[in-house]
């Protein structure tokens, strides 16, 4: 079955530090990944999504990831964290096939950046 | 901008009483999605829709049923509440084709079953 691991559960850094959040998915088709944050008391929305070409992605409030298709993963990153980035981050997967397409979940990532 | 939403942000309900969740989407999007979601578990699928009338289980469906009697509608329910339904509840909305499946969510309604 498709599934999706993030192995980073709790990631605790210091303002202007780097991030890099790591996702492996199992799917031998063609993949288009996402990750979404849901910031404290809000919606999850979509960060940045790769669907074909570049397999570097880049979205919003500075992030960016990278897909590498031998790797199987769509590692998120960020040069320099803010305070404003503490959020819970949850990569996915689409998986093509039946009525429609369904999103594969990873567990999610919770960030929290110190001041 | 699409805009999905959910009839209640907080909701508290008694173990034995029928639930009703509601979700309305305002982008004509065919597909809708019921997720429950727990710390340490991300988001899993309960039932989604591709149409009206039309349902699928997700990946624990146990416990809930769906309706989707308008495009722009769809509703979770609990036939009888249990404690183990205690979780926080996302609808979703996307588009079937055109698109690259990505997925609009709702405020989700923290459910508490007493």
């Amino acid at each position: 079955a498709q599934s999706v691991s993030q192995h980073n559960h709790h990631v605790i850094l210091s303002e202007a530090a780097s991030l890099e959040l790591g996702c492996n998915y199992s799917y031998g088709g063609t993949v288009n990944l996402f990750w979404y944050v849901q910031y404290p008391g809000q919606h999850l929305q979509l960060l940045l999504k790769y669907f074909s070409g570049d397999p570097l992605v880049k979205g919003i409030k500075g992030f960016e990831a990278e897909f590498i298709k031998s790797k199987f993963s769509f590692n998120l990153r960020k040069p320099s964290v803010q305070w404003s980035d503490t959020a819970e981050y949850f990569c996915a997967v689409i998986v093509y096939g039946g009525a429609t397409n369904k999103l594969i979940f990873g567990t999610g990532t919770l960030l929290a950046v110190q001041p | 901008d699409v805009k999905v939403t959910q009839s209640s942000r907080y909701l508290v309900k008694r173990t034995g009483e029928k639930v009703f969740l509601e979700c309305v989407q305002d982008m004509d999007h065919e597909n809708m999605f019921w997720y429950r979601q727990d710390p340490g578990l991300g988001l899993r699928l309960i039932y989604f829709s591709y149409d009206v009338k039309m349902k699928e289980k997700g990946d624990i469906p146990e416990g809930y049923s769906v309706s989707r009697e308008k495009k722009e509608r769809f509703s979770l329910i609990l036939e009888s509440a249990s404690t183990n339904q205690t979780s926080m509840y996302l609808c979703a909305s996307s588009l079937l084709a055109g698109g690259t499946g990505e997925q609009y969510f709702g405020p989700g309604t923290r459910l508490t079953v007493t």
